[in-house]
């Protein structure tokens, strides 16, 4: 059973427009979360984190925002950019313990020019 | 800038044959790290180290075994390949994580594994 779930499989945005991807998580005692991003035959590349202790973390383009009562985190992308398109992964893990994450199945960002 | 390695992008195996996978890393990572992705799931953790000569289980670990007799290279070993094990291999390696502190792992580009 998927303790961390991606429900929306792919999002198509405008160019310049906000893309938001969406994570919801089951466990309540995770407290860490991260976002990957991946291209095609590449591995994933780091994107953002956030701790429990936090509701926002901000990096240049890129929010993500974390509500823990509704077990659910997303990623904003402001303003969206055709690079931005890639398969976007959620992952969390418990007790800080970075050697255990748990991932999303992905989204697949499509940004249009 | 090499990064991480993995040796080979693509392999086709007959069930019941054996095979490893190499991972090499030129940061002078720490830790390391096997994951599996099949289609419609996340990463999932094979095993993992948190050092030279140290290994531990992830969250799938069942018909695979890992070795890291070097600091800069992760082994992982299918004794006896069963379709169930096709995927698509991920290498990873971090520096140590301290307290609170995120060190992000960075990925090899994957390795390819067909089991026929």
């Amino acid at each position: 059973d998927q303790q961390v779930k991606q429900n929306s499989p792919s999002l198509s945005v405008q160019e310049g427009r906000i893309s938001i991807l969406n994570c919801d998580y089951t466990n309540s005692m995770f407290d860490y979360f991260l976002w990957y991003k991946k291209y095609p035959a590449e591995g994933p590349t780091f994107l953002i984190s956030i701790s429990s202790i936090k509701d926002k973390n901000e990096d240049g383009r890129f929010t993500v925002f974390l509500n823990k009562s509704a077990k659910h985190l997303s990623l904003h992308i402001v303003p969206s950019q055709p690079g931005d398109s890639a398969v976007y992964f959620c992952a969390a893990s418990r007790g800080y313990n970075f050697n255990k994450f748990y991932f999303g199945s992905g989204t697949k960002l499509n940004v249009k020019p | 800038n090499a990064g991480v390695t993995q040796t080979p992008k693509f392999r086709v195996l007959k069930t019941g044959q054996s095979m490893t996978l190499l991972c090499a890393q030129d940061m002078n990572h720490e830790y390391m790290y096997w994951y599996r992705q099949d289609p419609g799931m996340g990463l999932r953790l094979i095993h993992y180290s948190v050092g030279e000569g140290t290994t531990a289980k992830g969250e799938v670990p069942d018909g695979y075994n890992v070795s890291r007799l070097k600091k800069q290279n992760f082994l992982l070993g299918l004794e006896s390949a069963a379709p169930s094990q096709t995927s698509v291999y991920f290498c990873a390696s971090s520096y140590p994580f301290g307290g609170a502190d995120y060190q992000p792992q960075h990925f090899g580009d994957g390795t390819r594994l067909s089991i026929l």
